[in-house]
């Protein structure tokens, strides 16, 4: 099982920025795409935003779009969430997931995420 | 954006009961949905892709059918293990989008 390892959450003010990071050192061939999932402690999961890995193409949920950045570097196989004007509404444990079938994009592989706290 | 609406949002079965979780999306998603189940403390787990196909290691109790904007998961007969939250989830098109999660319980 491939295991993506996230970096870079921590306790930041509203109105400031923070980066993500995710990295997946043990992959031997591209996926699909990468993505970002969130969840706030105790309700459910939101898909934040994806990468398709071959052509760049990058998606966002409407709750982030203008405010988030998502980025990639292949060489170093990672995944990067810039994430500014933050809100309480952030607050979540953010989750890196990625696909591990050529055919099917289903996200198979998750890492066990980085928690972000918007707070003064 | 597609909406996935999930149902119910809680559920209350015994070991051994045959449960359904259903997932509408507002629009076609070309059979890309995926099912996941998640534990507290624990990163999700894919359990069904492309609407009815079983992932590897996950036992034949669970799954899934439908189409077009219809879908649903089956536990033909629950176990202990599978007190947990379910959540359907559309890959078709960006933004992918999650049901709002069912929560199984013990009755």
């Amino acid at each position: 099982e491939v295991h993506l390892v996230e970096s870079g959450g921590g306790l930041v003010q509203p109105g400031r920025s923070l980066t993500l990071s995710c990295t997946a050192p043990a992959i031997t061939f591209e996926p699909n795409a990468m993505h970002w999932v969130r969840q706030v402690p105790g309700k459910g999961l939101e898909w934040v935003s994806g990468i398709t890995w071959s052509n760049g193409e990058i998606g966002y949920a409407d709750s982030v779009r203008g405010r988030f950045t998502l980025s990639r570097d292949i060489a170093k196989k990672s995944l990067y969430l810039q994430m500014n004007s933050l809100r309480a509404e952030d607050t979540a444990l953010y989750y890196c997931a990625k696909d591990t079938k050529i055919s099917d994009w289903a996200l198979r592989s998750w890492g066990q995420g980085t928690l972000v706290t918007v707070s003064s | 954006d597609i909406q996935m609406t999930q149902s119910p949002s809680t559920l209350s079965a015994s070991v051994g009961d045959r449960v359904t979780i259903t997932c509408r999306a507002s629009q076609s998603i070309n059979n890309w949905l995926a099912w996941f189940q998640q534990k507290p403390g624990k990163a999700p787990k894919l359990l069904i892709y492309e609407t009815s196909s079983l992932e590897s290691g996950v036992p034949s109790r669970f799954s899934g059918s439908g189409s077009g904007t219809e879908f649903t998961l089956i536990i033909g007969s629950l176990q202990p293990d599978d007190f947990a939250t379910y959540y359907c989830q559309q890959y078709n098109t960006y933004p992918w989008t999650f049901g709002q999660g069912t929560k199984v319980e013990i009755k």
